[in-house]
């Protein structure tokens, strides 16, 4: 299955500033995910990254809060901007391994707010 | 409406006994899940799927598309087991496919 690099892996920052979450892939792939989870809940999806055009954002989710590059097949960012404890989470990035192996994950970027 | 359900958070039960991990569907087209899992301190990894009908791990899971379930089984548990444990429905869209999770049990195997 793809093999995915995300960092941070941490990182606590003060509010009101930005933070860009990188996640590469070891293969090229069509679409990245890109999902929040927060304390004590379940994975929710943000935003379905594919290259070459603007990212999908699901409900409740905004570009301008969570601006999402892919530049190429192998990598995407994610940034939170603008940040509140709120936004204290563990974001995770995604592809669906074309092998038939299904999605797989990153490990994930724990952010706190303070 | 697409979703997934867990019903249970926390689930408990001791070595060698038995374990089921409900997990119930609303889908309107055909469907295809996943149990995923993670472990204290690791990244969420696959554990089956139902379209390959595999046992991993001495887990198994099958499809009831009657009941709209897709259950995670495994006839004696191990302490080593004890993991969060989610259910996923992979859903079919015109602009592609993604994942929708159920919210998770925690599943705890005491010695």
């Amino acid at each position: 299955s793809a093999v995915i690099s995300q960092k941070p892996s941490r990182d606590i920052c003060q509010r009101g500033t930005s933070l860009t979450i990188q996640c590469q892939v070891d293969s090229q792939v069509t679409m990245m995910f890109w999902y929040r989870q927060q304390p004590g809940q379940s994975l929710t999806l943000i935003a379905t990254a594919n290259q070459g055009s603007e990212a999908t954002y699901e409900s409740g989710f905004v570009i301008d809060k969570f601006p999402i590059s892919r530049p190429n097949l192998t990598f995407s960012t994610l940034t939170v901007s603008n940040m509140s404890p709120e936004d204290s989470s563990i974001y995770l990035c995604s592809v669906e391994d074309l092998l038939g192996y299904g999605y797989t994950f990153g490990s994930g970027t724990r952010l706190t707010v303070v | 409406a697409q979703r997934v359900t867990q019903p249970e958070k926390l689930l408990s039960v001791f070595k060698g006994a038995p374990v089921e991990l409900k997990c119930n569907y609303s889908y309107s087209g055909s469907p295809e899940l996943f149990w995923y899992v993670q472990y204290s301190r690791q990244r969420l990894q696959l554990l089956l799927r139902h379209i390959s009908r595999e046992s991993i791990k001495g887990f198994t899971a099958d499809l009831n598309k009657g009941e709209t379930s897709f259950h995670l089984k495994k006839p004696f548990a191990q302490e080593e087991d004890s993991a969060m444990y989610y259910c996923a429905l992979k859903i079919e869209e015109t602009s592609g496919s993604r994942l929708t999770f159920g919210e998770g049990t925690q599943l705890t195997v005491n010695p």
